[in-house]
């Protein structure tokens, strides 16, 4: 089945810094491949997705690019500002197969 | 649109309990996922409904178990709870099964067994 990595388990940065964070998979056939932000004691939010037929997406301060070669893909967050702070999420998709999360990278934003 | 919500928010059984927890499903959407997420973890997928019919399942033993309603909305049952079952419960709710549309969490139930 697939196996979702994720790295850094924590990350700090100054504010107004970028911010990456890298997920590798383990099925090449996943094709589908949100970002959650999950702010203390609160649900995870959907921030950005991207599918197999894509490279990069953006969105605004946030994109995300995928290398299906490689079988990573990775969050970016520019101009990071201290309301970015929180666990962020990745997970993988096949068709007809459930989401498998990564295990969360905490983010600190340091003003 | 109404979002995804859960009840209850909190719960503490005692080992060997039973627990039912509740989920509705955002409006327009057919399809509920289960989530276990331990602290400092990333969710653990439990199972997933569509249309009232179990559509894949994890790997948590049987006395986890779920239903679907006709409204779409869903329960998860958990059978003589254990230590190890304490974490914060999620339900997503998605359009369309195992397609790969966007899931939307509701705010969790922290569930307490001690």
């Amino acid at each position: 089945g697939e196996n979702v990595e994720q790295h850094p388990s924590t990350l700090s940065v100054q504010e107004g810094d970028s911010a990456v964070i890298k997920c590798t998979y383990s099925d090449s056939a996943s094709n589908y491949f949100p970002w959650y932000k999950q702010e203390l004691g609160k649900r995870p939010q959907l921030i950005i997705d991207i599918r197999s037929n894509v490279g990069e997406k953006k969105d605004q301060r946030i994109a995300v690019t995928l290398n299906k070669t490689a079988k990573h893909f990775s969050l970016h967050i520019t101009e990071t500002q201290p309301e970015d702070s929180a666990v962020y999420f990745c997970a993988a998709k096949n068709y007809g197969q459930n989401f498998v999360f990564g295990p969360g990278t905490r983010l600190s934003v340091l003003p | 649109e109404t979002g995804v919500t859960q009840s209850p928010t909190h719960l503490i059984k005692t080992r060997g309990q039973q627990v039912t927890l509740r989920c509705s499903s955002q409006s327009g959407h057919n399809t509920v996922s289960w989530y276990q997420q331990a602290l400092g973890q990333g969710p653990q997928f439990i199972f997933q409904y569509y249309r009232e019919e179990e559509n894949g399942r994890g790997n948590f033993p049987p006395r986890f178990s779920g239903l679907q309603f006709p409204n779409y909305s869903s329960e998860l049952n958990v059978n003589a709870l254990e230590l190890d079952d304490s974490a914060l419960y999620l339900c997503a709710s998605s359009l369309g099964g195992s397609t790969d549309n966007e899931q939307f969490f509701g705010p969790g139930t922290r569930l307490t067994v001690l």
